[in-house]
């Protein structure tokens, strides 16, 4: 079963310092999408991304955050200066094109802790 | 008011019980709505879309009120397996793909 893939699965960094998740969607979905869990809470929605710009985003996603697609595979999410409370499970996820009602696949998150 | 809430549980049940779990959401212009489930950690996976006609998927049954803006789903003949959070999910409104979670329901399922 095709799967997105996230790396690395567990970050820890200082705070103010850069990070950059990365994700591979499905080869052959056209809508990505960042979400984020702090720990005990519920899943929040980032960023939606098509045809290589932002669709959608969340009052979350600030100037501190960015996102890019590199090249034809990847799909990442910067943070430019990290804060204590950005510390949480980022997820990744992708969807086809196509019936409203299509649910996304998502990745199995990338563990950020910042310190 | 919450724009997904949910009961947060635990719901503890024996295996091959009967369990249903509710859901409500403030956006009426909300289009597409699911179930997901969520094991301890791990990313939410979807479990089923959820149609105004209703839909069944094996042991699982999910309902839509649009009227009510009301969601449900029913788990039969539970199983161990079964236990993990499930989190009801909306989206934004028409053209929108942005998803919208609840905090979610824990389900235990006991031998």
């Amino acid at each position: 079963e095709p799967e997105v893939t996230q790396t690395p699965s567990h970050q820890v960094t200082q705070m103010g310092q850069e990070v950059i998740l990365h994700c591979v969607p499905i080869s052959n979905h056209l809508y990505f999408y960042w979400y984020r869990q702090i720990l005990g809470q519920k899943v929040e929605f980032l960023v939606s991304f098509y045809n290589n710009e932002i669709s959608e985003k969340s009052e979350i996603f600030d100037d501190q955050f960015s996102v890019e697609r590199p090249d034809g595979s990847n799909f990442t999410l910067k943070i430019r200066s990290t804060k204590l409370e950005d510390s949480a499970m980022y997820f990744c996820a992708s969807s086809e094109s196509g019936a409203r009602n299509y649910g996304y696949t998502f990745g199995s998150g990338t563990r950020l802790t910042v310190v | 008011r919450k724009e997904v809430e949910q009961d947060p549980g635990p719901f503890n049940v024996p295996e091959g019980a009967t369990v249903a779990f509710n859901c409500t959401y403030s956006n009426s212009a909300s289009q597409s709505f699911f179930w997901y489930r969520q094991d301890c950690r791990k990313e939410p996976k979807l479990l089923m879309s959820v149609y105004s006609s209703g839909n069944e998927d094996g042991r699982f049954t999910a309902q839509l009120n649009r009227a009510s803006q009301y969601i449900s789903l029913l788990i039969r003949d539970s199983k161990l397996s079964d236990s993990a959070t499930y989190l009801c999910v909306v989206n934004g409104g028409t053209g929108r793909r942005a998803l919208t979670f609840g905090s979610g329901t824990r389900l235990q399922v006991q031998p």
